[in-house]
């Protein structure tokens, strides 16, 4: 079965840089699958933030592109994200996911999801 | 890249069949065959019941199905049941090798 446990601060101050790991179990992510991270502003919808390939291949939101980072690290079977230039903007409950593959993103297993406060 | 738009809330009686349209462009929705859809309930995450417009990942209900006409896509839930009670999001791949979600859909089951 897999599974995806998101893991970071919680609190981040306005400004600086929101880290956050995904880590993989029941599914080596050198096999494949583009891995992604996914946000919910409280009380609102989805935005989707980004995906990686277990090659480094990366695609960002456009709205974001020039604040993220994505990177994965196999031999931990993780990948994290990097947010840099907070906001308040950007609290969130932050999501890690796989994408199921085939074509097009779709995410079929998901992490419980992370809440990142920014405050200073 | 703007989102795609679906109505804010929909209800329906229990057994009754309730459909959530979903709305974007040329761009995204009218010119791929890879929406998805998730239903997410409070303070869990998001779990997909349909993807490439029309197909289910195993174990989802077969009263749950999708659609797609011109940039519209849509989902229907038939028999609706109590437990179908939650939030719906549905999501298409873009031209530029990215993805957008609506804002979400809030079913009521009456």
């Amino acid at each position: 079965q897999v599974q995806l446990q998101e893991s970071g601060p919680g609190l981040v101050k306005p400004s600086e840089t929101l880290s956050l790991t995904c880590t993989v179990s029941g599914f080596s992510i050198s096999i494949g699958h583009y891995w992604g991270w996914i946000r919910q502003s409280p009380g609102k919808g989805l935005e989707w933030i980004g995906n990686i390939y277990n090659s480094g291949t990366t695609h960002y939101n456009p709205s974001l592109k020039s604040r993220v980072t994505i990177s994965v690290d196999t031999s931990k079977n993780q990948f994290s994200l990097k947010l840099s230039s907070v906001t308040a903007a950007d609290t969130a409950l932050y999501y890690c996911a796989r994408d199921k593959g085939g074509g097009g993103w779709t995410f079929d297993y998901w992490g419980q999801g992370t809440l990142v406060t920014v405050s200073s | 890249q703007s989102a795609l738009t679906q109505p804010a809330s929909v209800s329906g009686s229990p057994g009754q069949s309730i459909t959530i349209s979903c709305t974007g462009t040329r761009s995204d929705i009218g010119g791929f065959n890879y929406v998805s859809w998730y239903q997410q309930y409070p303070g869990k995450a998001p779990k997909l019941i349909i993807y490439d417009v029309t197909s289910r990942p195993l174990g989802v209900s077969n009263r749950f199905s999708g659609s797609k006409s011109g940039n519209t896509a849509s989902l229907t839930i038939s028999g609706l049941q109590a437990e179908d009670e939650a939030d719906y999001y549905c999501a298409s791949y873009t031209g530029s090798s990215t993805l957008v979600f609506a804002g979400g859909t809030k079913l009521t089951v009456l």
